[in-house]
């Protein structure tokens, strides 16, 4: 069964600062990784994604994820945080072959203070 | 081009009333899936479609009925609402998985606030 762990609530970080957001997941054989993020009152928005290839993977509004095996790890990463990059996270992880539905974390609140 | 579309926005129901939520989508994706998310709990799959007349169970499908008579609609139905279904609905969808060219991610709705009394 695959499954994603978002160990912290919440995050906390001034603006410029670099943020990491943490996502570890588990799964059967190769996976697919995806973070989203979730604006007040909107639905989830795609951020990026891992598929294969080259460890770090870009996305949108600046981020970049880094994809480590051995850890099976999937960690959200922004050089410099914006205030506006306020928003509730969501690491989701599918495996590679099949049908297999797309399993979400449990979300971190990202806030940036100014 | 909207993408996923989901009516009501907002809804209030009593104990015991029935109530359909619609999902469209114009988009042609094969998949469709509804979620509700809940604090601390994320988001749960409540019952998905890989297709136009098919329908399956997610994780929390009971007390919850679904329909995709047309590959754009997917509809979302309580026949006896209770409060423990009081929570913000997701519509998305997605392609069909296919390797690399089509890897899964979803096209979110903005969401259906239902509250049970």
């Amino acid at each position: 069964a695959q499954s994603v762990a978002q160990p912290e609530d919440q995050v906390n970080v001034a603006e410029g600062n670099p943020l990491t957001v943490k996502c570890t997941y588990s799964v059967s054989g190769n996976p697919y990784l995806f973070w989203y993020v979730q604006y007040p009152n909107r639905g989830l928005q795609f951020l990026l994604k891992y598929i294969t290839g080259d460890n770090l993977v870009k996305g949108s509004y600046g981020f970049e994820a880094e994809f480590n095996k051995s850890q099976t790890s999937f960690h959200l990463k922004k050089p410099s945080a914006l205030v506006s990059d306020s928003a509730l996270y969501f690491c989701a992880v599918r495996a590679y072959t099949g049908f297999q539905k797309l399993v979400f974390g449990t979300g971190t609140r990202l806030l940036v203070s100014p | 081009n909207a993408g996923v579309t989901q009516t009501p926005k907002f809804r209030v129901l009593k104990t015991g009333q029935s109530m359909t939520l619609l999902c469209a989508q114009d988009m042609n994706h094969e998949y469709m899936y509804w979620y509700r998310q809940d604090p601390g709990m994320g988001l749960r799959l409540i019952h998905y479609s890989v297709g136009e007349g098919t329908t399956a169970k997610g994780e929390v499908p009971d007390g919850y009925n679904v329909s995709r008579l047309k590959k754009q609609n997917f509809l979302l139905g309580l026949e006896s609402a209770a409060p423990s279904q009081t929570s913000v609905y997701f519509c998305a969808s997605s392609y069909r998985p296919s390797g690399t060219q089509h890897t899964g991610e979803l096209f979110f709705g903005e969401g259906s606030r239902l509250t049970v009394l």
